[in-house]
């Protein structure tokens, strides 16, 4: 079955060291999405990317790049972490067809503490 | 700039009841409303997906209704079981965007 995958699951690191979150899916999916969840913000959207060699930032883009070098991968970098990083993220995919907008999948989540 | 609430917070009802959760947004230039099932450290369940030109969707014992000229959304759960326990958030799509924005959720709590 087709999967959106991310890794590591938790990951504790210190303040301004760089960090890397991978997100991996095998739905062949055009769009990939980075979002953050913090207690009393709900989700928030990083960055974006409708294709190879797309990307855009999102709300909360600051602090955070990535690069889509394929279809199946978005990683995420966190350039020289903070404590307000600090907060689960969520990688998620989808399928652009024409003007349908289709539903987005989402990974499981990767816990970040940054000490 | 589209915001997304969601009434109630939290939803505590005992089982075998029906119930509704609301979803309300401040910009009817919508693409799409997801409804999404979020279990304690997990990742987010797409439920349904209502498209702009649709008005309602139906899954097993879920029905999804879109009212875009009023900027709301309800979610049906029919004979809400314990294993629906979880927090039901809701999302929507911007016209010209495919970047979802959400609401903080409701948590619904099914006694038995």
């Amino acid at each position: 079955d087709a999967e959106i995958t991310q890794s590591p699951r938790h990951k504790i690191t210190e303040t301004g060291r760089q960090v890397t979150l991978a997100c991996h899916q095998t739905w062949n999916h055009n769009n990939m999405f980075w979002y953050r969840q913090d207690l009393g913000h709900g989700l928030r959207l990083i960055h974006y990317s409708y294709g190879v060699q797309d990307t855009n930032k999102g709300e909360v883009s600051d602090g955070y790049s990535v690069s889509r070098s394929n279809t199946e991968d978005l990683p995420l970098t966190l350039e020289s972490a903070a404590s307000s990083q600090t907060s689960v993220y969520f990688c998620a995919s989808s399928e652009s067809t024409g003007t349908i907008y289709n539903e987005q999948f989402f990974g499981p989540g990767t816990r970040l503490t940054v000490l | 700039k589209q915001e997304v609430t969601q009434i109630p917070a939290a939803l505590s009802v005992p089982e075998g009841e029906n119930l509704v959760l609301n979803c309300s947004f401040t910009d009817s230039a919508i693409y799409n409303l997801q409804w999404f099932r979020q279990d304690p450290g997990k990742g987010l369940t797409s439920l349904l997906l209502i498209q702009s030109s649709q008005r309602e969707q139906t899954s097993g014992r879920l029905n999804a209704s879109l009212d875009k000229s009023s900027g709301r959304s309800t979610l049906y759960i029919a004979a809400s079981q314990p294993g629906d326990s979880a927090t039901y958030l809701c999302a929507v799509t911007q016209g010209g965007s495919e970047k979802l924005v959400f609401g903080k959720g409701t948590k619904l709590t099914v006694n038995p």
